[in-house]
């Protein structure tokens, strides 16, 4: 059974950047897709991007398409999340969630399915 | 993108008693394949939201059977038939059909 587990809280300052990790334990990671979904305090749940790990290939809400960067180390299982120009409004966990990938012969379909989620990760944006 | 609205936004229960919540999507969820990409999720108080639903009306597993979701195109519904404590919190509807996902407002439910 697969299992996300995300680095811990941060305190950042506005301008700066943080990178949130999301290591995943119990099956294949290059047999499916890591989602980025990010919450600001009482807010609902907001979509910032994904990444096939085996490819490498990235996908970006508009919205976050200037400053977030997603990337994954097939090695150690391991997705990150780097946002940057960091301001209060990003304030927020952030939770990454599997999603599905089926590959036939040459092409990949990717399926935003979040069946699993990381326990999520803090992010306080704070001078 | 797709906008989901999701209602009602509050919603009180009696124990014991049905509830019903229902997401409509700004455009049709029929994918190219035929499946509709459309999904309920659960957020308890202070816990990672969980998947109840996917593809409409398929539960997850370990999702109790009280959870039911229908629906087609536009419109759905997630259906609990006699609520129970451990139901309390935020309700999610999600399109996986159109990119970008996007999430419906969520729901609060709460026991009366």
């Amino acid at each position: 059974q697969v299992q996300l587990v995300q680095s811990g809280a941060e305190v950042k300052k506005p301008g700066s950047s943080v990178k949130v990790s999301c290591k995943a334990s119990g099956g294949t990671f290059t047999s499916y897709a890591i989602s980025w979904v990010r919450q600001a305090p009482g807010q609902g749940l907001e979509w910032m991007g994904g990444i096939i790990p085996r490819t490498g290939t990235a996908t970006y809400a508009q919205k976050f398409q200037d400053r977030v960067t997603i990337t994954a180390d097939t090695s150690t299982s391991t997705a990150y999340m780097e946002l940057s120009s960091l301001r209060s409004e990003d304030t927020a966990v952030y939770y990454c969630a599997r999603d599905l990938v089926i590959v036939v012969i040459t092409d990949t379909y990717y399926y935003y399915d979040m069946d699993v989620w990381g326990q999520g990760t803090t992010v306080t944006v704070s001078s | 993108d797709v906008v989901m609205t999701q209602s009602p936004l509050s919603l009180p229960v009696t124990l014991g008693q049905p509830a019903s919540i229902s997401c409509r999507s700004s455009q049709s969820l029929v994918y190219s394949d035929g499946n509709t990409y459309f999904s309920w999720f659960q957020q308890r108080p202070g816990q990672s939201p969980r998947r109840l639903i996917y593809k409409v009306s398929n539960r997850d597993s370990g999702v109790p059977d009280r959870f039911s979701g229908s629906g087609s195109g536009t419109d759905f519904t997630l259906k609990i038939t006699r609520v129970e404590a451990e139901d309390v919190g935020v309700y999610y509807c999600m399109q996986g059909t159109h990119w970008p996902p996007t999430f419906g407002q969520g729901t609060k439910l709460a026991i009366k």
